[in-house]
């Protein structure tokens, strides 16, 4: 069984710059969760999709967003980037309503 | 709010050692607990959950974690290191179903995380 999968592995932009990350949950999951891992600040919560809506969303402001299509695949887009936007960002997935999340080898995302 | 808190950055065993990795976890309902590992440059891998069953929970790779209420923990451990357990571990905690709804549910909330090292 195909696991979480994740693209790109690295993106490197420029401040100000818009990214589009990619994930794709495990087959017959419908959630997707992501998290953005930065140094010195942890995993940190940023969103929840389900069944194609938002569900939670963590303490990140607007410009972080995202949106879950009907495959239940997910993108997560990050508008005007700021130089603490660089971190890894990981994306999960599991069944809804049950708590045990997948996670995915993550997207590797420098700012500079 | 759920919160996690591991105890000790840095952990460092030698090989055939036993290993204990601590977590104390806040929460206001019944909490699932979890640890995951991360090895260099990779996400995370579930090792063990802890879903109000058995307060023992075994999994991946030999270790292991017990559920304790009154103390509020849940700490990881291994009977004997190996150089390959070299690595850093996250423990995590999250909403059980009967708390759905809220602004925790749906999260996990993870420690600060424990690197473990094993030496020969």
């Amino acid at each position: 069984e195909a696991g979480v999968t994740q693209s790109p592995t690295h993106l490197i932009k420029t401040r100000g710059q818009q990214v589009t990350l990619r994930c794709s949950p495990i087959s017959g999951h419908t959630s997707v969760y992501w998290y953005q891992q930065a140094l010195g600040l942890g995993l940190q919560f940023l969103l929840w999709y389900d069944e194609g809506e938002e569900r939670n969303r963590g303490n990140f402001p607007p410009r972080f967003s995202g949106r879950q299509f009907p495959n239940y695949s997910s993108e997560l887009n990050v508008n005007a980037l700021e130089l603490e936007d660089s971190a890894l960002y990981l994306c999960a997935s599991s069944p809804y309503l049950r708590t045990t999340q997948y996670f995915g080898p993550g997207t590797r995302l420098t700012v500079l | 709010a759920q919160s996690v808190t591991q105890l000790g950055s840095h952990v460092s065993v030698s090989e055939g050692a036993l290993v204990l990795l601590r977590c104390n976890y806040s929460s206001s309902v019944p909490p699932y607990l979890f640890w995951y590992v991360q090895y260099p440059n990779q996400g995370l891998q579930l090792l063990l959950k802890y879903t109000s069953a058995a307060t023992l929970v075994k999994g991946i790779n030999g270790f292991e974690a017990e559920f304790k209420k009154s103390e509020t923990s849940f700490h990881l451990t291994k009977p004997s290191a190996h150089m390959s357990d070299a690595a850093e571990y996250f423990c995590a905690v999250s909403d059980s179903p009967v708390g759905a709804g809220g602004t925790s549910y749906g999260k996990l909330t993870f420690g600060q995380g424990t690197i473990l090292t094993v030496h020969p």
